[in-house]
């Protein structure tokens, strides 16, 4: 049972635009989530993190925002720039417990 | 800073080879972990460790095998290839289970 959704398998969004992808979760224990951003050929960067006590984190054009009612959260760039075409993969924790990736979502930035 | 080094970069086997996908880290890091990414399934935890001397069996450890006699290594050895292993595999490392993990660039890995 996947615990970690994306289930947007790829988004295209305008250079300049704002670009949200989004997570959603099934285990209420996961109380630490994570954004990794992944170029091809590469391995996987930290991008943002969140813990369940707080709403939102900012870093930079990077914005995540966790909605524990609803076990969702959503990563937001603004403004979308060519080098954000990547594939974002969001990821949980609970407690010390280890990391639950989901599938990816692959961002296009078109110019 | 190397950070997390994974060699080699691209492997070819054939069904029934073993061989071993090194992974060294220079942070000092407790916890190492591996993963392999298939398309369509994100990535999967093989096996984790946190500590020199511990290891532990993750998402899909069937037909790997791991060990971790020091803190910076944790190679991962396929005991009999087979042609449902073929993906790419990451290694990765951080201070601990549930923080943020630095990731080699991967092996590529293909089983004929």
């Amino acid at each position: 049972d996947q615990q970690v959704k994306q289930n947007s398998p790829s988004l295209s969004v305008q250079e300049g635009r704002i670009s949200i992808l989004n997570c959603d979760y099934t285990n209420s224990m996961f109380d630490y989530f994570l954004w990794y951003k992944k170029y091809p050929a590469e391995g996987p960067t930290f991008l943002i993190s969140i813990s369940s006590i707080k709403d939102k984190n900012e870093d930079g054009r990077f914005t995540v925002f966790l909605n524990k009612s609803a076990k969702h959260l959503s990563l937001h760039i603004v403004p979308s720039q060519p080098g954000d075409s990547a594939v974002y993969f969001c990821a949980a924790s609970a407690g010390d417990d280890k990391i639950i990736f989901g599938k990816g979502t692959r961002l296009h930035i078109l110019p | 800073n190397a950070g997390v080094t994974q060699t080699p970069k691209f492997q070819v086997l054939k069904t029934g080879q073993s061989m071993t996908l090194q992974c060294a880290q220079d942070m000092n890091h407790e916890y190492m972990s591996w993963y392999r990414q298939d398309p369509g399934m994100g990535l999967r935890l093989i096996h984790y460790s946190v500590g020199a001397g511990i290891t532990d069996q993750g998402e899909v450890p069937n037909g790997y095998n791991v060990s971790r006699s020091t803190t910076e290594d944790f190679p991962l050895r396929l005991l009999s290839a087979a042609p449902s292993q073929t993906s790419v595999y990451f290694c990765a490392s951080s201070f601990g289970l549930a923080r943020p993990q630095h990731f080699g660039d991967g092996t590529r890995l293909s089983i004929l």
